[in-house]
C-alpha cells in the first residue's frame, strides 16, 4: 500500500502569511493527489485535483504542485477562514490512502 | 445541487452487523464511481471502498476486506455499505462522496458506534 506523509503535522501562522504543506508518497503516484480541507464538525472539502487543478469555487489563494512522490499545498495569503486541518489523498492506486493531516492554527 | 444523504448509523455491538445508505440527487448517479470513507473519532480520514459505474467493480481498503460489502442501485440513486463483523475499531463517521476527478462532493456523514 501507498503510505502518504503529511508534514509538519501542526502549522501555526498568522493571517496573511504565506504557508506550504507538504505530502510525501512512499512511491510514485503520478500526478494522483488531491488536497481536503476539513473543518471541525464538518464533511472534508475539496480544494485541489490532480495536483494542481483548482476545484470550481475554490479561492486562488490555494494552489498546488509536485509530482511522482513529493506535493505542496500553497496558501499565498492566509485568511481567517483557512485555520482548518488539510488532507492529502492519493488515487493513483487501490488502496487509495490519505495523509494523516496537517492542522492549520492560529498563531 | 448535488446532495449525498447519509442515513442508518447508530450504536451496534461488536460481532454484529450493520448496512448504511447514501441517497444521491443532482447528478447522473450512474455517471461517476462512488466511494465510502471513515473517520474514527479525533481521527484522521480513512478511504473505505469505492465501487465503478454498474457496480460490477468494487475496491476495499486493508481494514474492511472481507467484512464490508459496498454496492450500489442506480434506479434508486442510492449507494449502500454492508458492514458485518463489527468491531469497535469501526466506530467512525462514515461519509459517503462522489468520485469524479477526485472525491468531489460528500455527504454530511452517519455516526456508527460499535459498543456493547
Amino acid at each position: 500500500d501507498i503510505q502518504m506523509t503529511q508534514s509538519p503535522s501542526v502549522l501555526s501562522a498568522s493571517v496573511g502569511d504565506r504557508v506550504t504543506l507538504n505530502c510525501k508518497a512512499s512511491q510514485n503516484i503520478n500526478k494522483y493527489l488531491n488536497w481536503y480541507q476539513q473543518k471541525l464538525g464538518e464533511a472534508p472539502k475539496l480544494l485541489i485535483y490532480n495536483t494542481n487543478n483548482l476545484q470550481t469555487g475554490i479561492p486562488s489563494r490555494f494552489s498546488g504542485s509536485g509530482s511522482g512522490t513529493d506535493f505542496t499545498l500553497t496558501i499565498s495569503s492566509l485568511q481567517p477562514e483557512d485555520f482548518a486541518t488539510y488532507f492529502c489523498f492519493q488515487h493513483n492506486s487501490w488502496p487509495y490512502t490519505f495523509g494523516a493531516g496537517t492542522k492549520l492554527e492560529l498563531k | 445541487e448535488v446532495q449525498l444523504v447519509e442515513s442508518g448509523g447508530g450504536l451496534v455491538q461488536p460481532g454484529r452487523s450493520m448496512k448504511l445508505s447514501c441517497a444521491a440527487s443532482g447528478f447522473t448517479f450512474s455517471d461517476y464511481y462512488m466511494a465510502w470513507v471513515r473517520q474514527a473519532p479525533k481521527k484522521g480520514l480513512e478511504w473505505v471502498a469505492s465501487i465503478s459505474y454498474e457496480g460490477s467493480s468494487t475496491y476495499y481498503g486493508d481494514s474492511v476486506k472481507g467484512r464490508f460489502t459496498i454496492s450500489r442501485d442506480n434506479a434508486k440513486s442510492t449507494l449502500y455499505l454492508q458492514m458485518n463483523s463489527l468491531r469497535s475499531e469501526d466506530t467512525a463517521t462514515y461519509y459517503c462522496a462522489r468520485h469524479g476527478a477526485a472525491l468531489d462532493y460528500w455527504g454530511q456523514g452517519v455516526m456508527v458506534t460499535v459498543s456493547s
